[in-house]
């Protein structure tokens, strides 16, 4: 089945420490994206990338930062420059075709990674 | 910049009752509307869209929204709801960036329904 994978489902981070949350699809998407859900906030957009080797900061990119090796892969890490990390982190994918977007398509939403801070 | 404000934070109705989850937008060009689901501690499913063309646009789960340009809304309705429609409710519209699609959110509507 195609889609996209987020692990872990649940992480433990200590104060002071990095961690990298793992996103893999194979729909075959070009475009990566990452997102932040708080209560009450909505989702709120921290990286995203367009293409292979690639990517961009979102609203909220502070204390964060991505990697696009492969086009399967967009590992978020959380840094310890990021003052309250405690979230729920979910990784979306969405295709496009040549230089184009395509315009209005569905954006794919893994099961999303709860991230505390002990 | 787009921006989606949705009127509700919460929303409790009764089982097989109508509902309506509001659904406001501002944007200076054409857009595209969305509503997605969220099932508690998931990612997020769409239920519709709205690209172009009719105004009333039918998606999964009984569920319909209208978009409205000159009241710029996009509301999400059910005639009948059912104890599974319980869930967060995220409508977004769509924001091109160079080649990506950003979807900027709305800030939930959590939707109960009571038997």
């Amino acid at each position: 089945d195609g889609g996209i994978t987020q692990s872990p489902k649940y992480l433990f981070r200590k104060e002071g420490q990095n961690v990298t949350l793992s996103c893999e699809q194979n729909l075959n998407h070009d475009a990566m994206y990452w997102y932040r859900q708080d209560p009450g906030q909505g989702l709120r957009l921290i990286y995203y990338s367009q293409i292979v080797n690639d990517f961009q900061k979102g609203d909220i990119a502070e204390g964060y930062s991505v990697s696009r090796e492969k086009k399967e892969s967009f590992p978020l890490t959380v840094t310890s420059a990021q003052k309250n990390p405690t979230a729920f982190y979910l990784c979306a994918s969405s295709p496009r075709i040549g230089n184009s977007p395509i315009v209005g398509g569905e954006a794919f939403f893994g099961q999303g990674t709860r991230l505390t801070v002990v | 910049a787009q921006s989606v404000t949705q009127l509700d934070s919460q929303v409790p109705v009764f089982e097989e009752a109508p509902v309506e989850l509001r659904c406001n937008y501002s944007s200076s060009v054409s857009v595209y509307l969305f509503w997605y689901v969220q099932y508690p501690n998931q990612g997020l499913q769409l239920l519709l869209k709205y690209l172009s063309g009719s105004t009333l646009v039918k998606g999964i789960n009984g569920f319909e929204a209208e978009f409205n340009k000159s009241q710029t809304s996009f509301h999400l309705r059910k005639p009948s709801v059912h104890i599974s429609d319980t869930a967060e409710y995220f409508c977004a519209v769509s924001d091109h960036l160079q080649g990506a699609q950003k979807l900027v959110f709305g800030q939930g509507t959590r939707l109960t329904i009571n038997p």
